[in-house]
């Protein structure tokens, strides 16, 4: 597989649940980021990884844990949420300068019930 | 001073019409401007990008208008085609490592058969 993948595509959850969202690139990049995208908002960034070392958490719930044990890969682990965490959650990977072209993974589509 | 004002919110026009989308910001210290693309089911991906250095940037169809006193910059979409349908978001950022990119709210663009 090449770019930037997202498993899984759809995810439905109860608010008691626990979950993980997973990011895999195929770019070589050294970042990698969290974004949320919900109707009529930009982007959000959530979370942001730099050679495996997290440098932003943009006062993200508790609830949302990020983890990347590796360049290639990150994840999302997700409990106890609410309905409004419902959203697309996108993934994303840059090389070079921070901040720089990102590159997007298609996205989970997260229901919270 | 950190937000990007996009707009329209959404936008239809005829196929063969020039669709323009603006956006303006309000951090003098933005030197790095993309266009990010996409499409239903997809990740936002790049378009096109400008530097404050230069006014007008071409890519095929795809023109960028920079204005730097107004601190506005706009995406023209020429000779659009129905292909053309999709979210389009501006962005910006100082291509710095200490400052996040920064996006609009974004544009539903219809291109009309």
């Amino acid at each position: 597989e090449t770019g930037v993948t997202q498993t899984p595509r759809h995810l439905v959850m109860g608010m008691t649940n626990k979950k993980s969202l997973k990011c895999e690139q195929h770019l070589g990049h050294n970042a990698m980021y969290w974004y949320k995208q919900s109707a009529k908002k930009p982007l959000e960034l959530m979370f942001v990884y730099s050679l495996e070392e997290r440098v932003e958490n943009n006062s993200v719930p508790s609830r949302f844990s990020p983890e990347c044990p590796n360049s290639s890969h990150l994840f999302l682990h997700l409990h106890t949420l609410q309905p409004e965490d419902s959203a697309l959650y996108l993934c994303a990977s840059s090389q070079g300068n921070l901040w720089g072209e990102q590159f997007f993974g298609p996205g989970t589509r997260l229901t919270v019930l | 001073q950190q937000q990007v004002k996009q707009s329209p919110q959404s936008l239809i026009v005829q196929k063969g019409g020039i669709p323009i989308i603006n956006c303006a910001y309000e951090n003098t210290a933005f030197d790095y401007f993309p266009w990010y693309q996409q499409f239903p089911g997809k990740g936002p991906a790049l378009l096109i990008a400008i530097r404050p250095d230069v006014s007008e940037k071409k890519e095929g169809r795809f023109t960028i208008s920079f204005n730097k006193s107004a601190k506005q910059f706009s995406l023209h979409i020429m000779d659009s085609q129905p292909g053309d349908s999709a979210t389009y978001f501006c962005a910006a950022s100082r291509g710095n490592r200490d400052d996040k990119i920064i996006f609009g709210k974004g544009t539903r663009l219809h291109i009309l058969p």
